[in-house]
């Protein structure tokens, strides 16, 4: 069983809709969660940090972290043709990564129809 | 400014050379990592440095070996290159809170 799993779709949905993405996990030893943007032949891009279960929101982003269920999601709201990019979900023990690094998700390929 | 940088942005070269990518972050960060994606897009550490001390190598091959100048600079040694070594490298540092990536260097073996 691989650490972090998730969905690589590709997810399509039009123009508006609200989007979900997940992520489950295995290691408990887990505290910081995070999702990343990914464009075409670019770098991963920080989109939302949490720190525990909890939820967070940023604009039209939320994301959401439930430790129990070992299970961490990615609202979007109002999506727009621009939000079309892979969205990768990463997780550490330590702030920051540390030492272990970021541990990611392989990705969900998200496409936004105009 | 760019935070995290790094050259070349590709790279295409033939088996059995030696090679290396550079890194370069003005952030002030202390810690460095680099990481590898493969054609599947998965993203996976390779590398931590710490003030210039490496912290952590998961069983990355022998061929590859980091070296750290300074605390802004980590860069990535591949000797003998392999086919398998194809792939999107990715240098990071690292705040308090999270890690910023730079825009990835493309390595093609042929």
């Amino acid at each position: 069983q691989k650490e972090v799993e998730q969905d690589p779709g590709p997810l399509s949905v039009p123009e508006g809709a609200i989007v979900s993405l997940n992520c489950t996990y295995s290691n408990s030893a887990f505290q910081y969660f995070m999702w990343y943007r990914q464009y075409s032949r670019k770098g991963p891009e920080l989109l939302m940090y949490t720190y525990s279960s909890g939820n967070k929101e940023d604009g039209r982003f939320t994301a959401q972290v439930d430790k129990s269920s070992k299970y961490i999601s990615l609202f979007i709201r109002d999506s727009q043709p621009s939000d079309s990019a892979t969205y990768l979900c990463a997780m550490s023990t330590y702030s920051g990564g540390g030492a272990d690094g970021l541990t990611f998700g392989k990705g969900t390929h998200l496409i936004i129809q105009p | 400014d760019t935070a995290v940088s790094q050259t070349p942005k590709y790279l295409v070269t033939q088996m059995g050379n030696d090679k290396s990518i550079k890194c370069e972050q003005n952030l002030g960060h202390d810690t460095m990592y680099w990481y590898k994606q493969d054609s599947k897009k998965f993203l996976k550490i390779m590398f931590s440095y710490n003030n210039k001390e490496l912290i952590i190598n998961e069983t990355v091959p022998n061929r590859f070996s980091p070296k750290s100048p300074d605390k802004a600079h980590l860069n990535l040694h591949i000797n003998s290159l392999e086919l398998g070594d194809s792939a999107v490298y990715f240098c990071a540092s690292s705040s308090r809170d999270t890690q910023y990536f730079g825009p990835g260097t493309r390595l093609t073996v042929l």
